[in-house]
């Protein structure tokens, strides 16, 4: 089955630098990456996601790149806020069904 | 903003015993999902349902876990005999019928097996 992996388990930046996650998956019919953002006591939220036919998305200060040959795709926060504090995973998938989701990154913003 | 909402938040059950952790997904969506994530563990897939029945199921989900939905709006999962490594936070999750219609999972119930 797919195998996700993601990196780094936690990620300490000040306000206002930039925060990259990374995962990496095995599977390479996997065809959808969401990311979510789970902040404590709640459910994951989704934030972006991407689709294998396209290499990056945007949505203003989050994007997501998918390096499909590489089996990498990651999570770029910009101009990061204390609110951005909180534990993301990405996940892999083919289709819909079932989501092989990363270990997890735990973000702290510093003020 | 629609929302899945989950029953009970915290559930404390002696070892063997049944629960039942319940689910309301958002009204629309046609397939649902319950997830776990043990403590400081990955998040990990169950069982997908649709169109009243089972879709998928992971090695997980062996025959102490069955999921029902018993009317038009409760997605329910039952464990019959729970043991101690059932601990962990269960999330259920539902999403529409779209092709591109995102995973909207609920705020979870905290399991302890004692």
């Amino acid at each position: 089955g797919e195998n996700v992996e993601q990196h780094p388990s936690t990620l300490s930046v000040q306000e206002g630098d930039s925060a990259v996650i990374k995962c990496t998956y095995s599977d390479s019919a996997s065809n959808y990456f969401p990311w979510y953002k789970q902040e404590l006591g709640k459910g994951p939220q989704l934030i972006i996601d991407i689709r294998s036919n396209v290499g990056e998305k945007k949505d203003q200060r989050i994007a997501v790149t998918l390096n499909k040959t590489a089996k990498h795709f990651s999570l770029h926060i910009t101009e990061t806020q204390p609110e951005d504090s909180a534990v993301y995973f990405c996940a892999a998938s083919k289709g819909f069904n079932k989501f092989y989701f990363g270990s997890g990154t735990k973000l702290n913003v510093k003020p | 903003e629609p929302e899945v909402t989950q029953t009970p938040s915290h559930q404390v059950t002696q070892m063997g015993q049944e629960v039942i952790l319940r689910c309301v997904p958002i009204s629309n969506h046609l397939y649902f999902y319950w997830y776990r994530q043990i403590l400081g563990q990955k998040v990990e897939f169950l069982v997908s349902f649709y169109n009243n029945e089972i879709s998928e199921k992971s090695e997980i989900f062996d025959d102490q876990f069955s999921v029902e939905r018993p009317d038009g709006s409760n997605f329910t999962l039952k464990i019959r005999s729970t043991k101690l490594e059932d601990s962990a936070m269960y999330f259920c999750a539902s999403r529409g019928q779209g092709a591109n219609s995102p995973l909207h999972f609920g705020n979870g119930t905290r399991l302890t097996v004692t």
